[in-house]
C-alpha cells in the first residue's frame, strides 16, 4: 500500500521555469511532511518542510502548498536552474522528524 | 563535525547468504534508522535504533535485524538473502528518538544480490 503518492515521476524543465510535483497521502495521523532532494552518488537531503496547521511554506525559491481537506500537498520551484535537477520525494510521519514514509520520487531535470 | 558514513560502498552477494552493513552517526546523534531504497523507488523505512534498543519497525520480515553500540554507530545485518534485497541500504542519524530532531542521511551502501 502506497502511503503517499507522488507526481509526476519525471520532470523536464526549462530554466528559469516553475516546477511542480504533487503528493496526495491517505493517513490522516499524517503530521509532518518533508521533502526530500537527491543527487546520484548521496543520500536524501531535507528540503523544506510543513506542518499541517500551515497552508503554505516558502523558503527561497522553494514553496510547499499543503490543502489538508484534500489530503494533498505539493512543492514549486521557482526559477528552476540547472543545478536542481535531482530527485524530490515528498515523505510524511507521525509524531517528528523521523521513520519517515517516501513517495516514489520525481526525478527533475532543468534543460539550459 | 563528521557526517554520516556507511561501509562498504558496494557489495555483491549471492542469494541465501548472509549481510552485515555499517553505519557511523553524526557526532552528538544517539539515534539511528535504517532505509532501503530499491531501484526508482522512494525508501523505505526499515528500523530505528535509539540507545541501543530497537525503536520502531517497518514492514520487513525477521531476517532484517540490527545492533546499535555505546558509541551510537550501527549494523543492518540481512540473512538469508533474496533476490529482491537488492538495493542501496541508507542510514540516517539524528538525536532524540522517535520524534526528536532532524534525520541526516548518510550516502548509502549498494547491495547487489545475484
Amino acid at each position: 500500500q502506497q502511503q503517499v503518492k507522488q507526481s509526476p515521476q519525471s520532470l523536464i524543465v526549462q530554466k528559469g521555469g516553475i516546477s511542480i510535483i504533487n503528493c496526495a497521502y491517505e493517513n490522516t495521523a499524517f503530521d509532518y511532511f518533508p521533502w526530500y532532494q537527491q543527487f546520484p552518488g548521496k543520500g536524501p537531503a531535507l528540503l523544506i518542510a510543513i506542518r499541517p496547521d500551515v497552508s503554505e511554506k516558502k523558503e527561497g525559491r522553494f514553496t510547499i502548498s499543503f490543502n489538508k481537506s484534500a489530503k494533498q500537498f505539493s512543492l514549486h520551484i521557482m526559477d528552476s536552474q540547472p543545478g536542481d535537477s535531482a530527485t524530490y520525494f515528498c515523505a510524511a510521519s507521525t509524531g517528528g522528524y523521523q521513520k519517515v514514509t517516501f513517495g516514489i520520487g520525481t526525478k527533475l531535470q532543468v534543460i539550459p | 563535525e563528521t557526517g554520516v558514513t556507511q561501509s562498504p560502498t558496494h557489495l555483491i552477494k549471492t542469494r541465501g547468504q548472509q549481510v552485515t552493513l555499517r553505519c557511523s552517526s553524526q557526532s552528538g546523534h544517539n539515534t539511528v534508522s535504517w532505509y532501503q531504497q530499491a531501484l526508482g523507488q522512494g525508501p523505505q523505512f526499515i528500523f530505528q535504533y535509539y540507545r541501543e534498543e530497537e525503536n520502531g519497525r517497518g514492514n520487513f520480515p525477521p531476517r532484517f535485524s540490527g545492533l546499535q553500540f555505546p558509541n551510537y554507530s550501527s549494523e543492518l545485518n540481512v540473512n538469508a538473502l533474496e533476490l529482491d534485497d537488492s538495493a542501496l541500504y541508507l542510514c540516517a542519524s539524528s538525536s532524540g528518538g522517535g520524534g526528536g530532531d532532524e534525520q541526516f542521511f548518510g550516502p548509502g551502501t549498494r547491495l547487489t544480490v545475484l
